[in-house]
Parts: C-alpha cells; sequence; structure tokens
C-alpha cells in the first residue's frame, strides 16, 4: 500500500499570499495518478485536481497541481478568503486507493 | 446537477447492524463506478468500498471486508452499504462518491478518483 504524507499539517498564511502544499508517496505513484481535494467543515470534499495536474470542473485557475513519481504540490497562487480550508491528496495508481492526512490551511 | 444523498445513519451498538443509502440523480447513475469513502471524527478519509457500474465488480477496504456488502440498484438510481458486526472504529461520517472513470493497476485492479461526493451520514458505534 502506498503511503501519503502531506505536509506541512498546518499552513498559516495571509490572503492574498502564495500556498504551496506537499505530498510525498512512499513509492512512485503510476501515471501520475494523483488527485487533490478540498475539504470545509462539515461539507463533503470537493475535488480540485486529478493527474496531478488537470483542474476539475469549475475549479478556478489559481489552483494548479504538478509533480510525478513521488514528489506532488498543490499550489494556490493568490489565496482568497474562501481558501482556507483542509486539503487532502489520493493516489490512484495502485491498489488500494489511500488518502494524505491532510494539510490545514489557516488565515494568519 | 449531479446530486448524492445519504440516508440509514445513526446510533448502534457495537455487533449490530446498519444499512446505509445513497440516492442519485442529475447524471445517468447506470454509467458509472460507485463507492463508499469514510472518515472518522477529525480523521482523514479512509477508501471502503467500490463497486463497478454494472455491479459485477466489487472491492472492500480490509478493514470492512467479510462485514460490509455494498450493492446498487440501477433501476432506483440507488447505492446501499450493509454493515454488519460493527466495531467502535466504524465510527464515522460514510460519503458515497462517484468515481468519473477507472483505469487498471499493474495487478489488474481498477484504480480512481472520485468527482461528487455527497454530503453524508454519521454512524456511531457505541454501547
Amino acid at each position: 500500500e502506498i503511503v501519503l504524507t502531506q505536509s506541512p499539517g498546518t499552513l498559516s498564511l495571509s490572503p492574498g499570499e502564495r500556498a504551496t502544499l506537499s505530498c510525498r508517496a512512499s513509492q512512485s505513484v503510476s501515471s501520475s495518478y494523483l488527485a487533490w481535494y478540498q475539504q470545509k467543515p462539515g461539507q463533503a470534499p470537493r475535488l480540485l485536481i486529478y493527474g496531478a495536474s488537470s483542474r476539475a470542473t469549475g475549479i478556478p485557475d489559481r489552483f494548479s497541481g504538478s509533480g510525478s513519481g513521488t514528489d506532488f504540490t498543490l499550489t494556490i497562487s493568490r489565496l482568497e478568503p474562501e481558501d482556507f480550508a483542509l486539503y487532502y491528496c489520493q493516489q490512484y495508481g495502485s491498489s488500494p486507493i489511500t488518502f494524505g492526512q491532510g494539510t490545514r490551511l489557516e488565515i494568519k | 446537477e449531479v446530486q448524492l444523498v445519504e440516508s440509514g445513519g445513526g446510533l448502534v451498538q457495537p455487533g449490530g447492524s446498519l444499512r446505509l443509502s445513497c440516492a442519485a440523480s442529475g447524471f445517468t447513475f447506470s454509467g458509472y463506478e460507485m463507492n463508499w469513502v469514510r472518515q472518522a471524527p477529525g480523521k482523514g478519509l479512509e477508501w471502503v468500498s467500490y463497486i463497478s457500474s454494472s455491479g459485477s465488480t466489487i472491492y472492500y477496504a480490509d478493514s470492512v471486508k467479510g462485514r460490509f456488502t455494498i450493492s446498487r440498484d440501477n433501476a432506483k438510481n440507488s447505492l446501499s452499504l450493509q454493515m454488519n458486526s460493527l466495531r467502535a472504529e466504524d465510527t464515522a461520517v460514510y460519503y458515497c462518491a462517484r468515481a468519473p472513470t477507472f483505469y487498471y493497476d499493474s495487478s489488474g485492479y481498477r484504480i480512481y478518483y472520485f468527482d461528487y461526493w455527497g454530503q453524508g451520514t454519521l454512524v456511531t458505534v457505541s454501547s
């Protein structure tokens, strides 16, 4: 099973700043099959990125994903107030699919 | 608009049973793979079970294998999860989630991500 480790655990930034979230896999993720989700309190997760770098429908272009192999990054270019939330990565390169433990993005 | 609405959660004693349902609308349900994913209070996400569009292929996480049964009724646009022999560690919010497509890993298992999720239903296992 591939273990995903997200860092940092908590990221404190201000609106307008750039956020960089990391997801590291215990072994190479085949075909860059990595997704990112956003979750706000009391809500279901929302798909942001799939295939490591493809934005899901309706996701603003300030969200971007990059990486391959074992190292992946979610970047939010200029933080909006609604971006402060929990973020999870998920690998679907091999079974069983697994999630990272999450990064909390909080307002500084 | 894609909608997934879960129901059936509640409080159950250890060893008990519960059946969750997910009503789907806004898309051709029979054309999509469906899943259950859970989230224990204050914890991360854990995939639980998968069922193919036709219902012919089913997977379970090791943590629930032999205790949970996933099923679907394409005529009723409905997904279900029968949970037996429940344990305290099964306490979580259970989400139904749609997979837009799937791939095969090197072992021939289907692999996928999730494009739409329901709002979840809380299952609490406690005496």
